[in-house]
């Protein structure tokens, strides 16, 4: 059973530029969560998916949107790159909430040039 | 809003040591608490959980914690430490009665000497 994959393992980016990063949850699970760590800092909430509407969002701007399928994985996109976006984006899964079944991937480490 | 405060930044320790890794929150009920660990370019594993009953939970890898509702601590520790056990550690918060986000600290990353 595959946990939670995400692509690509890596990115690199220009100011300016778009980006869209996937997620596919681990099996059974329905809720999708992404966040974002920065190196030397943990991780930030962005924000959450569930049948396919945006449950919950952290503080993050609306250049940060988010998409979930039918199949419950999802797609994090990213518009007019920043600088200060470079960093490791995590995605989270889980069923129905439930915090002690939430599985995170390896994570997709975007650098913006 | 709740929040996570780990106060250590780095912590070094030799091998078969013990080690305590702190973390206070700020939320205002019980909230659910967890300690995650992290390896370089890998996600989080979790290491253990904390929802309610027993004040001390037993983890992966022999560590436990100690959740002190009057100190709004929930101290992480191990006996005796691995090298394996170098990597970062993150405690983390969520409200109690299912969760809407979870918020992280900002990690420890325990270094193992010989």
């Amino acid at each position: 059973d595959a946990g939670v994959t995400q692509s690509p393992t890596h990115l690199i980016k220009t100011r300016g530029q778009q980006v869209t990063l996937r997620c596919s949850p681990k099996s059974g699970h329905d809720t999708v969560s992404w966040y974002q760590q920065a190196l030397g800092q943990g991780p930030q909430f962005i924000f959450q998916y569930y049948e396919e509407e945006e449950r919950q969002r952290g503080n993050f701007p609306d250049r940060f949107s988010g998409h979930q399928y039918p199949n419950y994985s999802s797609e994090l996109n990213v518009n007019a790159l920043l600088l200060g976006d470079s960093a490791l984006y995590l995605c989270a899964s889980s069923k129905d909430f439930e915090p002690e079944k939430l599985f995170f991937g390896s994570g997709t480490q975007l650098s913006v040039l | 809003a709740q929040s996570v405060t780990q106060p250590d930044i780095h912590i070094t320790v030799s091998e078969g040591a013990s080690l305590e890794l702190r973390c206070n929150y700020s939320y205002g009920a019980t909230p659910y608490l967890f300690w995650y660990v992290q390896s370089p370019g890998q996600g989080l594993q979790l290491l253990l959980k904390y929802f309610s009953g027993d004040t001390l939970v037993q983890g992966i890898k022999g560590f436990e914690a100690e959740f002190k509702r009057s100190q709004s601590s929930f101290n992480l520790r191990k006996p005796s430490v691995h090298w394996s056990d170098a990597a970062e550690y993150f405690c983390a918060v969520a409200p109690s009665g299912g969760y809407q986000k979870v918020t992280f600290g900002t990690g420890t990353k325990l270094q193992v000497i010989p």
